[in-house]
């Protein structure tokens, strides 16, 4: 089956620049969401169709894609952007995937 | 503003057929594509099943095919899942959320929990 590979964790002070990486083979061929989890609560969308925002997320979140690797870039952390980060993908065959989630912990 | 309120978990025994309900509100559920999302105590998200805004189209994870149902009723703004034969990894919290035109999950509910344990 599909898989996406996110890094586990991975943790920053506040202020500087959080990358987080997502390799799937298909990527190239699909767009990729990225989803916020704060503890307790339900995901929120922060980036969609691989470098969209939606209107109520801030812009210092951006997201690109280049070959089978796609980033979630957070520049300026703040203690508020911690969190679960999921990005998540299609295959060909209309189901979906999500990665394995990685854990941003604000120093 | 938008609301999906998810409900029907609870403690069901091994084998047992609940049934979950998502009620929303606030957006044109019709012209939604709607999913389950589920997500085990500690672990990440697993997208369990789609279901286009017709119902005419439906998609399941391969751990929940021929167990699980989705349908929905554009009339009542609402989304369902029948489990059946449920097992003891299919405890989660079971979130509906809504696809539209950015083609990600962009609404989603409070999530109800399923425990199956005997």
């Amino acid at each position: 089956s599909y898989e996406l590979t996110q890094p586990p964790s991975m943790s920053v002070s506040p202020g500087q620049t959080a990358r987080i990486t997502c390799s799937g083979d298909a990527l190239p061929k699909q767009y990729v969401y990225w989803y916020q989890q704060k503890s307790g609560q339900a995901p929120v969308l922060v980036i969609y169709k691989d470098s969209e925002r939606p209107s109520w997320i801030p812009e210092r979140f951006s997201g690109s894609s280049s070959g089978t690797t796609v980033t979630l870039t957070i520049s300026g952390v703040r203690a508020e952007d911690e969190g679960d980060f999921y990005c998540q993908s299609t295959d060909s065959s209309g189901t979906w995937v999500f990665g394995g989630g990685t854990k941003l912990t604000v120093l | 503003e938008v609301h999906l309120v998810a409900s029907g978990g609870g403690l069901v025994q091994p084998g047992g057929s609940p049934r979950l309900s998502c009620v929303t509100s606030g957006f044109t559920f019709r012209s939604f594509e709607m999913h389950w999302v589920r997500q085990a105590p500690g672990k990440g998200l697993e997208w369990v099943s789609q279901i286009s805004i017709s119902g005419s189209s439906i998609n399941y994870a391969d751990s929940v095919k021929g167990r699980f149902t989705i349908s929905r009723d554009n009339a009542k703004n609402s989304l369902y899942l029948q489990m059946n034969s449920v097992r003891v990894e299919d405890t989660a919290v079971y979130y509906c959320a809504g696809s539209g035109h950015r083609g990600g999950f962009e609404y989603w509910g409070q999530g109800t929990l399923v425990t199956v344990s005997s």
